[in-house]
């Protein structure tokens, strides 16, 4: 059974503060990982798919990191807006199947105005 | 831009009905997965389709089923539904199967058996 854990499970920032958390999954036949954000009554959206280990991804204040030797990915969020309040979920894509993913619970960020 | 379509949106059964709950892919895309999300907790992988052919298959129970058709959509088949089934189901879709595909996610359906 393969675990994909999220930490923390919830998070509340203000407005402006920078915050990252943190996925932890298998170091052994890793394939991908990846990052969604998924926002209440809305699809889950794809944020980044990373896959080579010491890769950073960055999509405008929102940027990743992945260790694949130590089995930990951080995603990190620079100067948060409200409206970056959401569920984040990573999911790792793992040897022996690479066609699901496993996913974390999901950390839930509320960014305070 | 297109994006995947699930249908219906929202579903409420009793115990021992039927439900069928459909997905069409963002067009061009030739593989669809359905996940299981139950209150509370993380996605849960149920199977996946490649070119209507069966790809994977994760914890779905002997009494669901799914196809994928001709036109690539999808459907997911439950038969004599239990309350524990009552879930948020997804539909993802990708354009292929390899390690860095990207699989976009519908809005879910919401089953609710009673």
């Amino acid at each position: 059974i393969l675990n994909v854990e999220q930490s923390p499970q919830s998070l509340h920032v203000q407005e402006g503060d920078s915050t990252n958390f943190t996925c932890s999954f298998p170091s052994s036949n890793f394939y991908a990982l990846h990052w969604y954000r998924w926002e209440t009554a809305k699809s889950p959206e794809a944020l980044f798919v990373m896959t080579l280990n010491g890769d950073e991804k960055k999509k405008g204040r929102i940027s990743a990191t992945l260790n694949t030797k130590e089995g930990y990915s951080y995603l990190y969020i620079k100067g948060s807006q409200p409206e970056d309040s959401a569920t984040y979920l990573c999911a790792f894509k793992g040897g022996g199947s690479n066609y699901k993913l496993t996913f974390g619970k999901g950390t839930l960020l509320t960014v305070n105005p | 831009a297109a994006g995947v379509i699930q249908s219906p949106r929202h579903l409420i059964k009793e115990k021992r009905e039927t439900a069928t709950l459909k997905c069409y892919p963002i067009p061009r895309h030739d593989t669809v997965y359905w996940y299981q999300q139950g209150p509370g907790q993380d996605p849960q992988f149920l199977i996946s389709f490649y070119e209507k052919m069966q790809s994977d298959k994760g914890s779905i129970p002997d009494r669901f089923s799914a196809q994928q058709f001709s036109d690539y959509h999808s459907e997911l088949n439950m038969s004599s539904l239990e309350l524990g089934d009552s879930a948020l189901y997804f539909c993802a879709s990708s354009s292929g199967t390899g390690v860095t595909y990207e699989q976009y996610f519908g809005p879910g359906t919401r089953l609710t058996v009673t």
